[in-house]
């Protein structure tokens, strides 16, 4: 079956700007998580979505970041007023709830100018 | 203080010898899962195992085995005979699921960059 899929692959934005990725988990994964990975680092948990509960956001570095998602399917990433520290691939995964295995989408490589 | 710990950055290996990557962690939870994945150039992280913390029994798949040790707070990683297609970074990662703070969260260690030689 299909993976994970995150689009855009790339972004090249300019600071100040907004973006907005998008993630697509595995059909019927309850649960989704995002991460952010900064050049030569490990990944770095950011929000995780549980079916309709409210959303864990204690990774989220600061009010600029923000994320949805509905239900039990696509969720965005929004990130405001980029800058350039923001720079980083986002990593996007989805498991068939909490306690099971993630499984992680090919990422969204994020440049801020 | 790193709940993951990967000492070694990088590692190069000649082809078909055998390499191990290291790992410690850190928890004061009973209940614990550790896992490895691999990044390969590509940069897609590649599930490759996933234990609990009251399954000590060391683990082989193919060229791939782990051994998870308790007392030391290890969860090791050895590729025998290595081959190129190995060459990546390879991740190990904490979840504390019963932490108190309801999340399933992994903490990742830093990674460790495997090239393996032809």
């Amino acid at each position: 079956g299909a993976g994970v899929s995150q689009s855009p692959s790339n972004k090249v934005t300019e600071k100040g700007k907004d973006v907005e990725l998008r993630c697509d988990p595995i059909s019927g994964h309850t649960a989704l998580y995002w991460y952010r990975q900064r050049l030569g680092q490990g990944l770095e948990f950011l929000i995780y979505f549980q079916g309709n509960s409210a959303p864990d956001k204690s990774g989220l570095p600061s009010d600029r970041f923000s994320a949805e998602r509905t239900g039990e399917s696509v969720s965005t990433l929004t990130i405001q007023r980029t800058q350039q520290e923001d720079s980083a691939v986002y990593l996007c995964a989805s498991s068939d709830g909490g306690l099971e295995t993630q499984y992680f989408g090919p990422g969204t490589r994020l440049l801020v100018l | 203080a790193q709940k993951v710990t990967q000492a070694q950055t990088e590692i190069s290996v000649v082809e078909k010898e055998d390499v191990t990557l290291d790992c410690v962690y850190e928890t004061r939870d009973t209940t614990y899962y550790l896992f490895w994945y691999k990044q390969p150039p590509s940069g897609e992280l590649v599930f490759l195992i996933r234990r609990n913390s009251f399954d000590e029994q060391n683990e082989i798949s193919g060229r791939y085995s782990w051994n998870f040790q308790k007392s030391t707070s290890s969860f090791n990683f050895t590729i025998t005979a290595s081959q190129v297609v190995d060459s990546a970074v390879y991740f190990c990662a904490l979840s504390e699921p019963y932490s108190g703070a309801g999340s399933y969260q992994l903490t990742f260690g830093k990674g460790t960059k495997l090239s393996v030689i032809p």
